[in-house]
C-alpha cells in the first residue's frame, strides 16, 4: 500500500463545476503538499499545509489530522485548470517528500 | 528572481553511457531536491543537498549520484544508465531545511535512453 493514496485517478467536468480531489496518507506528516503539473512536466507547489484550511484566487486546501485526509477544492473550474494534481506528504527538515499518484483533470469548455 | 533552472532540458542516450545533469537553484536558496518521474513509478524522491551536504537520499541504486557546490548549483549524475532510467528528472530548490518552505521546481530534464 502506498503511503499516499490519492483519488480519483482521473477526472473529468464541465467547466464551471466545482471539483474535490481527495488524499489520504497513512503515515502522521510533518506536513502536506498539493502540486500541479501541466502537460510538457513543469511543477507549480500549490498549498503546503499542516493543519486546518489555506485558499488561493479559486483553489481551497483542507486537512484533517486526526483523519490522515487532504482536500484541494477548485470553485468556478475553468479549462486552464486541466492538469495533473499530485498530493505529497513531507518536506519539512530532513523528511523526504513522498508523492502520490497523481489526478489528471480535464475541463470541458 | 529568475526560477529553478535546469539543463539540458532534453538528453538521449544509450544504454551503458553516464549522463550529468545540472540544476541551478533560485538565488539564496541553499537547498536542492531532485526527484525522476515516470509513467509507471509516477515521481521519486532521489536525493537532497544542502550546504555541500547530501542530507538525505532515496532508495536508487548507486548508480545514482549527486553533488552540489558552493554557490549552491546541484549536479546529478547517472553511471551505466539502463532503459529504465529514461524518465523526467526534476529538481527543486527551498531556502532553508529548517523551515516549512515551499519547493520551487524546475522544468525538468527529460531523459531518453535507448
Amino acid at each position: 500500500k502506498n503511503e499516499v493514496e490519492q483519488s480519483p485517478q482521473n477526472l473529468t467536468a464541465q467547466e464551471g463545476e466545482f471539483i474535490t480531489i481527495n488524499c489520504s496518507y497513512s503515515v502522521g506528516i510533518s506536513a502536506l503538499h498539493w502540486l500541479q503539473q501541466h502537460p510538457g512536466g513543469g511543477i507549480v507547489s500549490l498549498f503546503m499545509l499542516s493543519s486546518g484550511k489555506k485558499k488561493h484566487g479559486r483553489l481551497i486546501a483542507t486537512i484533517n489530522i486526526q483523519e490522515k485526509h487532504s482536500s484541494l477544492h477548485i470553485t468556478a473550474s475553468h479549462p486552464r485548470d486541466s492538469a495533473v494534481y499530485i498530493c505529497a506528504r513531507g518536506g519539512f527538515g530532513n523528511e523526504k517528500l513522498t508523492f502520490g499518484t497523481g489526478t489528471r483533470l480535464t475541463i470541458i469548455p | 528572481k529568475a526560477g529553478v533552472t535546469q539543463t539540458p532540458r532534453y538528453l538521449i542516450k544509450t544504454r551503458g553511457q553516464q549522463v550529468t545533469l545540472s540544476c541551478s537553484p533560485i538565488s539564496g536558496h541553499r537547498s536542492v531536491s531532485w526527484y525522476q518521474q515516470t509513467p509507471g513509478q509516477g515521481l521519486q524522491f532521489l536525493f537532497e543537498y544542502f550546504s555541500e551536504t547530501q542530507r538525505n537520499k532515496g532508495n536508487f541504486p548507486g548508480r545514482f549520484s549527486g553533488r552540489q557546490f558552493s554557490n549552491s548549483r546541484s549536479e546529478m549524475n547517472v553511471s551505466t544508465l539502463e532503459l529504465g532510467d529514461s524518465a523526467l528528472y526534476l529538481c527543486a530548490s527551498r531556502g532553508s531545511m529548517v523551515l516549512q518552505e515551499t519547493q520551487y521546481f524546475g522544468p525538468g530534464t527529460r531523459l531518453l535512453v535507448l
